[in-house]
């Protein structure tokens, strides 16, 4: 069955430092997300990313945060001067239309030190 | 500000029993819903995905729906140990390009 595969696992960072977390969606499917999620807390939608540009982002995806598709397969999420509360479950997904369900890759855990 | 809600739990039936969940969404404007299954540590896992008001079954797993109650609900018959999991409700609004996700209920399948 077709995955969304994410890379790292795990990825611990120092404070202020820059990070970048690597997915590759579905490879049929057009639509890309990033999720997060706290320990303990909510799934939460940082943004959509459709026909190589930004649909939709969420209040979190600030000018820290920001996504690139720098080929045909490879679906970036970089995060800037990071912080103790960056620390979380990200979560990559991809759908074939928008309505549709998603399927979400098993997640980077990033923790800020 | 869009919510979705479900009852936290935790929730605990015996293995075989019938475990109901439950969900209400705040945006009438709302077209697609999903149920997600998580298990702790790991990422949501879509189990089912329902569009329109009435039920829809997929093996022990039953999803309903009610536009006009805003309400979703999740029906898992004969459940089992490896049913134990926490169980996301997910809805998808007409305009956005997003889930909002409610905060799970904990489900526990007792042997």
């Amino acid at each position: 069955e077709p995955e969304v595969t994410q890379t790292p696992s795990h990825q611990v960072t120092q404070m202020g430092q820059e990070v970048i977390l690597r997915c590759v969606p579905i490879s049929n499917h057009l639509y890309f997300y990033w999720y997060r999620q706290i320990l303990g807390q909510k799934v939460e939608f940082l943004v959509s990313f459709y026909n190589n540009e930004i649909s939709e982002k969420s209040e979190i995806f600030d000018d820290q945060f920001s996504v690139e598709r720098p080929d045909g397969s490879n679906f970036t999420l970089k995060i800037r001067s990071t912080k103790l509360e960056d620390s979380a479950m990200y979560f990559c997904a991809s759908s074939e239309g928008w309505l549709g369900g998603y399927t979400f890759g098993s997640g980077t855990r990033l923790t800020v030190v | 500000q869009k919510e979705v809600e479900q009852n936290s739990g935790p929730l605990s039936v015996p293995e075989g029993a019938i475990a109901s969940l439950n969900c209400t969404y705040s945006d009438r404007g709302s077209q697609s819903f999903f149920w997600y299954r998580q298990y702790s540590g790991k990422s949501p896992e879509l189990i089912m995905s329902i569009y329109s008001n009435g039920d829809k079954e997929d093996g022990r797993f039953t999803a309903q729906l009610n536009k006009a109650s805003q309400y979703v609900s999740l029906l898992i018959r004969d459940s089992q140990p490896s049913d134990s999991a926490t169980y996301l409700c997910a809805v998808n609004s007409g305009s956005a390009r997003q889930l909002t996700f409610g905060s799970g209920t904990q489900l526990t399948v007792l042997p």
